[in-house]
């Protein structure tokens, strides 16, 4: 059983490159998440996913947009990538309303 | 809108003393809510959670948490710290609905020998 499943584990991106990140889980949750961990600041939603074919902004969405491929995939992009926007990134999926959320290992991403 | 605040973004216990950390919410609709563990460099995982049945949580490695409506808090606590207690822990709130999850900017304990 995977969970949720993310990739990948490191990048270095000079700035203007563009990324996707992928995420799948296995757990048949309608709701998906993005979020961003800098020191200090916790953890910032980017985007989340109530369910497939539906899409919404979180704290911290500039510079990212987010597709949801399917139930199992939800990737974030990186168009035009910024030293700000060097941090670690956590995909997510949570089923019913009073479940928990599972998360990925992280990705690790520096921009130069 | 839903929000969670972590008091003492650093916290020192010694070995075998209390630990207490503490989380205050505000939602606008009775909440879900967690307690996540991260050791470093390492993804999250789930202490405990309080989901509107029994107010005192019990979750894993010993810790528990209250949930006290009338202080809005859902403070996580352990009678004995141990060494392997040191990591970085989150509070985070849920009102289903949309299924938003909001975390606090967590707390970071460290364990003295």
């Amino acid at each position: 059983n995977a969970g949720v499943t993310q990739t990948p584990k490191f990048q270095v991106l000079k700035t203007g490159q563009s990324m996707t990140l992928q995420c799948a889980q296995d757990m048949n949750h309608n709701s998906m998440y993005w979020y961003r961990q800098d020191p200090g600041m916790g953890l910032r939603l980017i985007y989340y996913s109530a369910s497939e074919g539906t899409t919404d902004k979180g704290e911290v969405p500039n510079g990212y947009n987010v597709s949801r491929l399917n139930k199992r995939e939800f990737s974030l992009r990186l168009e035009s990538a910024a030293p700000s926007q060097t941090s670690v990134y956590f995909c997510g999926s949570k089923g019913p309303e009073n479940t928990e959320a599972f998360f990925g290992q992280g990705t690790r991403l520096t921009v130069v | 809108a839903q929000s969670v605040t972590q008091l003492g973004s650093h916290v020192s216990v010694s070995e075998g003393a209390l630990v207490l950390l503490r989380c205050n919410y505000s939602s606008s609709v009775p909440p879900y809510l967690f307690w996540y563990v991260q050791y470093p460099n390492q993804g999250l995982q789930l202490l405990l959670k309080y989901t509107s049945a029994a107010t005192l949580v019990k979750g894993i490695n010993g810790f528990e948490a209250e949930f006290k409506k009338s202080e809005t808090s859902f403070h996580l606590t352990k009678p004995s710290a141990h060494m392997s207690d040191a990591a970085e822990y989150f509070c985070a709130v849920s009102e289903g609905g949309y299924q938003k999850v909001t975390f606090g900017i967590g707390t970071k304990l460290q364990v003295i020998p």
